[in-house]
């Protein structure tokens, strides 16, 4: 069984462009998260969906991230603009339900220069 | 608010060598304790689960304990191998929905 793909793997990108990140969670997963790690770190949750609605997105830096998850399936994270302090790395995690175990994806690093 | 704290950062040990990774949280209002294992470049792999009323789970080398009233979890590995060369991080979630709160991890190295 496919695990959480993410892509890209890596991103570098300069200060105040746009950038992206993919997400395609376990099939049959209808919890998806997003987690943000900063070096030395834990990750830390900004948005989690049930289905395609965003039920915890208090951590989510609304003025610059957006995210969306159309059908329920795959959901893109999206920065714009992107600041220095945007580096880190941007995990992915899908479960059955909030309440099961939750499953990782790879994560997708960010260098913003 | 919850905070989650891992000591040490960083572990280096030879090969052979018990050791004891430790967990502490500021609420023990807890639903339950995860601990997980990421290599780099990885995402994280769930490695035990404790509920808020266990005390123990064991998982082949590895044995992590919860004392939630002192707000304390420790992970032991018997008999370490280079393999388990990682980072590990310990999680609190406070209700069964609720969300992860991690600790920034401990990472361990095991020499030959």
């Amino acid at each position: 069984e496919a695990g959480v793909v993410q892509s890209p793997r890596y991103k570098i990108i300069e200060k105040k462009q746009p950038v992206a990140f993919w997400c395609n969670p376990i099939s049959g997963h209808n919890t998806l998260y997003w987690y943000r790690q900063n070096l030395g770190q834990g990750p830390e949750l900004l948005i989690r969906y049930e289905n395609e609605e965003a039920v915890d997105d208090s951590q989510l830096p609304k003025d610059r991230f957006s995210a969306e998850r159309l059908k329920g399936v795959d959901s893109t994270l999206k920065i714009q603009p992107a600041e220095l302090g945007d580096s880190a790395v941007y995990l992915c995690a899908s479960s059955f339900s909030s309440a099961e175990t939750q499953y990782f994806g790879p994560g997708t690093r960010l260098l913003v220069l | 608010k919850q905070e989650v704290t891992q000591i040490p950062a960083a572990l280096s040990v030879p090969e052979g060598e018990n050791l004891v990774l430790n967990c502490s949280f500021t609420d023990s209002a807890i639903y339950n304790l995860q601990w997980f294992r990421q290599d780099p470049g990885k995402g994280l792999t769930s490695l035990l689960l404790i509920q808020s009323s266990q005390r123990e789970q064991t998982s082949g080398r590895l044995n992590a304990s919860l004392d939630k009233s002192s707000g304390r979890s420790t992970l032991y590995i018997a008999a370490s191998q280079p393999g388990d060369s990682a980072t590990y991080l310990c999680a609190v979630k406070r209700s069964n929905t609720g969300k992860l709160i991690f600790g920034q991890g401990t990472t361990l190295q095991v020499k030959p």
